[in-house]
């Protein structure tokens, strides 16, 4: 059974460009989490998508957003990004709404914004 | 809103060793679950173990065992014979609506 697939592993922009990641979660996990790890701030939450309709949101400015389809492939966009959006961004998918079993994370997108 | 507080940065254990570490929580809520979670240099976070508030058993997985505590919103980890690849960090999770984590535990084994 595959994993959570996050892509891509690297990524390098510039201030002021947008950005798109991608997550595909386990087959039949219906909930999409992403959150984005920086070395001071640690795991912040950003959005949570279940059954395509974004169910909790964290504390980020509007150029966070994300969208999850009918297969339950997540994306994430940052619009008009800026040196401290370079972090790790991490997926996480779940079977249902409930979050009692936990997450399974994929290996997360590094974003570095120059 | 829940926070959860690792008050370890770093921890060391030597190898074979026993070490536990730290997490509480703040919460008003009586429904909910705790998570512990590893990331190893790869950055893949692995569930460790998980722990249900309404049971008063502590969770065990092999060599890994918590001590929850409900009312002092208390729930550490202690892993028992440390082995050189549970080097890593180490996040304590709080899950209720949507998950929150700790700020992280480095642990070293020392060999």
């Amino acid at each position: 059974k595959a994993g959570v697939t996050q892509t891509p592993r690297y990524l390098i922009k510039t201030r002021g460009q947008q950005v798109t990641l991608s997550c595909s979660p386990i087959s039949g996990h219906r909930s999409v989490s992403w959150y984005q790890q920086t070395p001071g701030q640690g795991l912040q939450f950003l959005f949570e998508y279940f059954s395509e309709t974004q169910r909790n949101k964290g504390n980020f400015p509007g150029r966070f957003s994300g969208r999850q389809f009918s297969n339950s492939r997540s994306e994430m966009n940052v619009s008009t990004l800026e040196l401290g959006d370079s972090a790790l961004y991490l997926c996480a998918s779940s079977l249902g709404a409930q979050l009692d079993y936990g997450y399974t994370f994929g290996s997360g997108t590094r974003l570095t914004v120059v | 809103a829940q926070t959860v507080t690792q008050s370890q940065p770093e921890m060391s254990v030597q190898e074979a060793e026993t070490v536990t570490l730290s997490c509480t929580y703040d919460t008003s809520e009586s429904d909910y679950y705790l998570f512990w979670y590893k990331q190893p240099p790869s950055r893949q976070m692995i569930l460790v173990i998980r722990q249900e508030a309404y049971k008063q058993q502590n969770a065990t997985e092999n060599r890994f065992s918590v001590n929850f505590q409900k009312a002092a919103k208390s729930f550490s980890l202690k892993i028992s014979d440390s082995q050189l690849g549970d080097a890593a960090m180490y996040f304590c999770a709080y899950s209720s609506n949507d998950m929150r984590f700790g700020a992280g535990t480095r642990l070293t084994v020392k060999p």
